[in-house]
């Protein structure tokens, strides 16, 4: 079975500036899809970036961006110029690249990200 | 388009009482999952469907039960309530086909059982 970790509980940055969040996982699998969520106080799940194992290049959309490293299994999460909106728990999950439906998303444990105004 | 919609959004019951949570999507995505989430715990599978009049358990289906008629309602059903499902529920869709795009989470339902 997959295995997301997630090892920092909290994260503390100040507006403005940069912080990584980290995520390994472990699978036997060679292809298979990554994601971050993220969910501020108001519950809703929200896709912030998702990865594709087979593609090389790391995803970026807009501000977040991903530092995938296929090898160690290790998929960080990189936001440049913190904002105050983006406080929120953020979660790593993974999903097989096929499936007959018991595929569902593998979370992490999360990490709380706190922005220092 | 309203996407995944969760009712009720907050609950609290008896210890021995019964509810059903209910989840219904719109955009015709054929995967639907049950997730709870604990605090400290990240999110758990409870129950999913592929299909409709097909579901089957995840990581942690005890003490639920759920049903899929149709497409677009995947209801959860809590049969005998016990302290240990205080959490936030999750219903989220998703389109087999696009197995990149993630899901579509609802807004959750907060159960609290007394």
């Amino acid at each position: 079975a997959q295995t997301v970790t997630q090892s920092q509980p909290e994260m503390s940055v100040q507006e403005a500036e940069t912080v990584t969040l980290s995520c390994t996982y472990d699978t036997s699998e060679s292809d298979y899809y990554l994601f971050w969520y993220k969910q501020p106080p108001s519950r809703q799940m929200i896709l912030v970036i998702r990865q594709e194992a087979y593609k090389q290049q790391n995803a970026t959309e807009n501000r977040f961006s991903v530092n995938f490293q296929k090898a160690a299994k290790s998929f960080s999460l990189k936001i440049s110029d913190s904002q105050l909106g983006d406080a929120a728990m953020y979660f790593c999950a993974y999903r097989p690249f096929s499936g007959g439906g018991a595929d569902g998303l593998t979370f992490g444990k999360g990490t709380h990200l706190i922005i220092q105004p | 388009n309203a996407g995944v919609t969760q009712t009720p959004k907050f609950r609290i019951l008896k210890i021995g009482q019964s509810m059903t949570l209910q989840c219904a999507q719109d955009m015709n995505h054929n995967y639907m999952y049950w997730y709870r989430q604990d605090p400290g715990m990240g999110l758990k599978l409870i129950y999913y469907s592929v299909g409709a009049g097909i579901t089957d358990k995840g990581e942690v289906p005890n003490g639920y039960n759920v049903s899929r008629s149709t497409t677009e309602d995947f209801p959860l059903r809590l049969e005998l309530a016990a302290p240990s499902q205080t959490s936030v529920y999750f219903c989220a869709s998703s389109y087999s086909a696009d197995r990149a795009y993630g899901y579509t989470f609802g807004s959750g339902t907060r159960l609290t059982v007394v």
